[in-house]
């Protein structure tokens, strides 16, 4: 039973750059959240998708934009690097919009140069 | 972005000894949840905890919901140097679109053999 799982696993990139994380959730599961994790501190909520749509948002500007599609998978996108969006990028996911706890990948660790 | 007063930030203990954690918030969750996170590694679920006032145990981890719904406290009795990581505390609403983690900034644990 595969977990989430999370592609690339490095990634540089330089300041005004584009890039795109990619996300499976973990089998069963159909919500997917995606958070930043800056060095030494906990995740922070960028957004959540369920049925292919945006449904909750964290304080993040909308250089950082998402998609949910059909078989639940997602991606991240991030417009115009900043250096300060060096971080470690983590998808978690869980079954339905209740109770149930998140599941998280290993992320993706981007370093803008 | 908002996280949760987790302390301490960091604990150095002897094989052996137990562990003992917390975390606090200004607002109430429905949820409260913590994990354990490697170096290069994404968040490992321990315990989750749903009431409260529930008290939960994992093995040596022993894990409380506090009665007022914004504290929570984790216990690791006899550590053992597999242990070692960064112990994060996380709230969870739920309920509408709600559903989000607030994390707090983790307490690093150091094992001596």
């Amino acid at each position: 039973d595969a977990g989430v799982t999370q592609s690339p696993t490095h990634l540089i990139k330089t300041r005004g750059q584009q890039v795109t994380l990619r996300c499976s959730p973990k089998s069963g599961h159909d919500t997917v959240s995606w958070y930043q994790q800056a060095l030494g501190q906990g995740p922070q909520f960028i957004f959540q998708y369920y049925e292919e749509e945006e449904r909750q948002r964290g304080n993040f500007p909308d250089r950082f934009s998402g998609h949910q599609f059909p078989n639940y998978s997602s991606e991240l996108n991030v417009n115009a690097l900043l250096l300060g969006d060096s971080a470690l990028y983590l998808c978690a996911s869980r079954k339905g919009q209740g109770a149930q706890p998140q599941h998280f990948g290993d992320g993706t660790r981007l370093s803008i140069l | 972005g908002q996280q949760l007063n987790q302390s301490p930030q960091s604990m150095f203990i002897q094989e052996g000894e137990d562990v003992s954690m917390n975390c606090t918030s200004s607002s109430i969750f429905n949820t409260w949840l913590w994990y354990k996170q490697e170096p290069g590694e994404g968040p490992v679920l321990l315990i989750a905890l749903y009431k409260a006032g529930e008290l939960t145990s994992n093995g040596r981890l022993t894990a409380q919901f506090g009665i007022t719904r914004k504290d929570s406290f984790l216990n690791i009795s006899a550590s053992i140097p597999s242990d070692v990581g960064i112990y994060f505390c996380a709230g969870q609403y739920y309920g509408g679109s709600q559903g989000n983690l607030i994390f707090g900034k983790g307490t690093k644990l150091s094992v001596k053999p």
